[in-house]
């Protein structure tokens, strides 16, 4: 069965320094991975995603992330933080050899961003 | 705005009370889903629905009790909760058949039980 593990609960930057997001994953055939991010009582919002290709993908507001298959791991990244990019962070992965589409999430990380 | 509109966005019900969640979706796709997010472990996965069809039930409590009449809508029938089901419950779509796409994501419902 697929897992997501995010070995953070909480990651603080300061505004205008990079930041990362960690994420490995566990899969039994090819991963499929994405990133979310939740603002206080808002639903996910899809950020970027991983299908096959080049190994660093961009997305929404600035964000990156890069996937290592030796490693199993889709870090996300920014190469300047924001304090509006303060907000929950979910990585998440399908797995190529499931046909009922699950879509598995990491337990989250908190990102704070200080001024 | 996601596409995925769920109602209500707060609910609160006492242990004895039978309430229903809905989920509606204008993306044209086929594949929905349910989620529960708590403070204790964020986003477990309860049901996925593929073609209609359910395809995933994850040892949920049968006290939820879902239903998906089309490809558009879904719903989260509620009975005899407990105050450990209080959570924040997400519904979300995406295109069966292309494990490669995105979910996309409603507001969620907030339940309190009481």
């Amino acid at each position: 069965a697929q897992s997501v593990a995010q070995p953070e609960d909480q990651v603080n930057v300061a505004e205008g320094n990079p930041l990362t997001v960690k994420c490995t994953y566990s899969v039994s055939g090819n991963p499929y991975l994405f990133w979310y991010v939740q603002y206080p009582n808002r639903g996910l919002q899809f950020l970027l995603k991983y299908i096959t290709g080049d190994n660093l993908v961009k997305g929404s507001y600035g964000f990156e992330a890069e996937f290592n298959k030796s490693q199993t791991s889709f870090h996300l990244k920014k190469p300047s933080a924001l304090v509006s990019d303060s907000a929950l962070y979910f990585c998440a992965v399908r797995d190529s050899m499931d046909s009922s589409y699950k879509l598995i999430f990491g337990s989250g990380t908190r990102l704070l961003v200080r001024p | 705005e996601t596409g995925v509109t769920q109602t209500p966005r707060h609910l609160v019900m006492g242990m004895t009370n039978k309430k229903s969640l809905k989920c509606e979706q204008h993306l044209g796709h086929n594949a929905m889903y349910w989620y529960k997010q708590s403070a204790k472990k964020p986003l477990e996965l309860m049901f996925v629905y593929s073609l209609e069809e359910r395809v995933e039930n994850n040892s949920v409590p049968s006290r939820f009790s879902p239903e998906c009449p089309n490809s558009s809508h879904l719903f989260l029938h509620l009975h005899t909760l407990q105050p450990e089901d209080s959570a924040l419950y997400l519904c979300a779509s995406s295109q069966s058949g292309q494990p490669n796409t995105e979910a996309f994501f409603g507001q969620g419902t907030r339940l309190t039980v009481v």
